[in-house]
């Protein structure tokens, strides 16, 4: 089954802690994002990542780090630095179809709690 | 600065009873419009993408048009199965090297009742 995966599906943390969600696709897919979703917000770019290698910055990406060594894998670290961590985390990836079009699927979220 | 507005916030309707949520986006130079369907605690998933005025597409019961200012999910005869939070988002101008950035409402949460 092609998809992408995240894990673990519900984190816990005490404050002060670094902790990292897990983000897979099989999808071949070149550009994988990560969005943080709170409850009466729409969903925000905290990174995005369109090779191998290469990263930039979305729009709420302090507190936060990630890595894209590889094609298929994406993890996000949120550091003790991120104020507000406790959120539901979704990672995503897109293709490039014909005709310059694109269309973006997500994982099924991780749920962090920090306490 | 993209933003984008989606109404109603919630809407609650009786089986067989047709409408319509609404996406009203600005956008410097529109590349797509995208619409999700997402359940409680789950990733959205993936419904249409209109890339200009005009266009329709359809999925089931879902159908989706685009203005230039504004999109609309046109919902026929709804079922409890459709009760989900729609959300819809624009594509941010071409990023270098590719990839696509987008910037989202905050969703209509749709109950559909027996």
């Amino acid at each position: 089954d092609g998809g992408i995966t995240q894990s673990p599906k519900y984190l816990f943390r005490k404050e002060g802690q670094n902790v990292t969600l897990s983000c897979e696709q099989n999808l071949n897919h070149d550009a994988m994002y990560w969005y943080r979703q709170d409850p009466g917000q729409g969903l925000r770019l905290i990174y995005y990542s369109q090779i191998v290698n290469d990263f930039q910055k979305g729009d709420i990406a302090e507190g936060y780090s990630v890595s894209r060594e590889k094609k298929e894998s994406f993890p996000l670290t949120v550091t003790s630095a991120q104020k507000n961590p406790t959120a539901f985390y979704l990672c995503a990836s897109s293709i490039r179809l014909a005709g310059g079009q694109y269309e973006q699927y997500f994982g099924p979220g991780t749920r962090l709690t920090v306490t | 600065e993209d933003q984008v507005t989606q109404s109603p916030e919630a809407l609650r309707l009786q089986e067989g009873e047709s409408s319509s949520l609404n996406c009203s986006y600005t956008v410097s130079g529109l590349r797509g419009l995208f619409w999700y369907r997402q359940d409680p605690g789950k990733g959205p998933e993936f419904l249409f993408t209109l890339y200009s005025a005009g266009e329709e597409k359809e999925k089931e019961r879902l159908k989706a048009t685009l203005t230039k200012k504004e999109s609309f999910l046109h919902i026929t005869a709804p079922k409890p199965e459709d009760s989900a939070t729609y959300l819809c988002a624009v594509q941010a101008p071409k990023v270098t090297g590719g990839g696509n950035k987008l910037t989202f409402g905050t969703g209509t949460q749709l109950k559909v009742e027996l």
